[in-house]
């Protein structure tokens, strides 16, 4: 069965400095996708960013990369030059994707981040 | 766009009454919805995959005949909560896979419910 593990309840980083929050995975499948998703206190979801398996880049999407280590089934976040506004839950997240339907996300257990100003 | 909304944002209704949960997709079409229940703190739990114009299939633990799930057109999936008990009080999440087989999935805001 496949399994997301978030091993830091909590982190905590200063405003403008970098901080990164670990993800590992279990699969069997050599084709799915993985996300980060950031859920704020008004606790809606935001997707935050996505890798695709069958890619050896690392994905960026501005202060936020990811370090995507398939062998290792690794798929840590980093975020950049830290703002107020990141302050939230974050979810690690792996999905097969299966035709045009997609199979379940399974998430892992969340990370608290704060960010001290 | 892939906007998702629910209705109502929050509810409160008395215990052994039925409460309804509507789920949106605002500019796309979904043939399959997810619904999700969360507790404080911790992560999101998958109740059901919703597709329309099926049966949804639940999730091994979630009680079907209590949840109900109806995907009747492709823009709208609705839970229902039967004969709600204070235990059933938490917070619920809808989301929608994204157009065009994009592999993500796009989250309503979330429905608070607090049955008394």
């Amino acid at each position: 069965a496949q399994t997301v593990t978030q091993s830091q309840p909590e982190m905590s980083v200063q405003e403008a400095e970098t901080v990164t929050l670990s993800c590992t995975y279990d699969t069997s499948e050599s084709d799915y996708y993985l996300f980060w998703y950031k859920q704020p206190p008004s606790r809606q979801m935001i997707l935050v960013i996505r890798q695709e398996a069958y890619k050896q880049q690392n994905a960026t999407e501005n202060r936020f990369s990811v370090n995507f280590q398939k062998a290792a089934k690794s798929f840590s976040l980093k975020i950049s030059d830290s703002q107020l506004g990141d302050a939230a839950m974050y979810f690690c997240a792996y999905r097969v994707l299966i035709g045009n339907q997609g199979g379940k996300l399974i998430f892992g257990q969340g990370t608290e981040l704060s960010v001290k100003p | 766009g892939a906007v998702v909304s629910q209705h109502p944002s929050w509810v409160i209704c008395k215990s052994g009454t039925s409460v309804k949960i509507e789920c949106r997709s605002l500019d796309f079409q979904a043939t399959t919805m997810f619904w999700y229940r969360q507790f404080p703190k911790q992560s999101l739990m998958l109740m059901a995959t919703s597709n329309e114009g099926s049966k949804a299939t639940y999730e091994q633990g979630v009680e079907k005949d209590k949840f109900l799930i109806n995907h009747a057109s492709l823009t709208l999936s609705t839970l229902t909560v039967t004969s709600a008990h204070p235990e059933d009080s938490s917070f619920y999440i809808c989301s929608a896979n994204g157009g065009q087989g994009a592999p993500e999935q796009y989250f309503g805001p979330g429905t608070r419910l607090t049955v008394t």
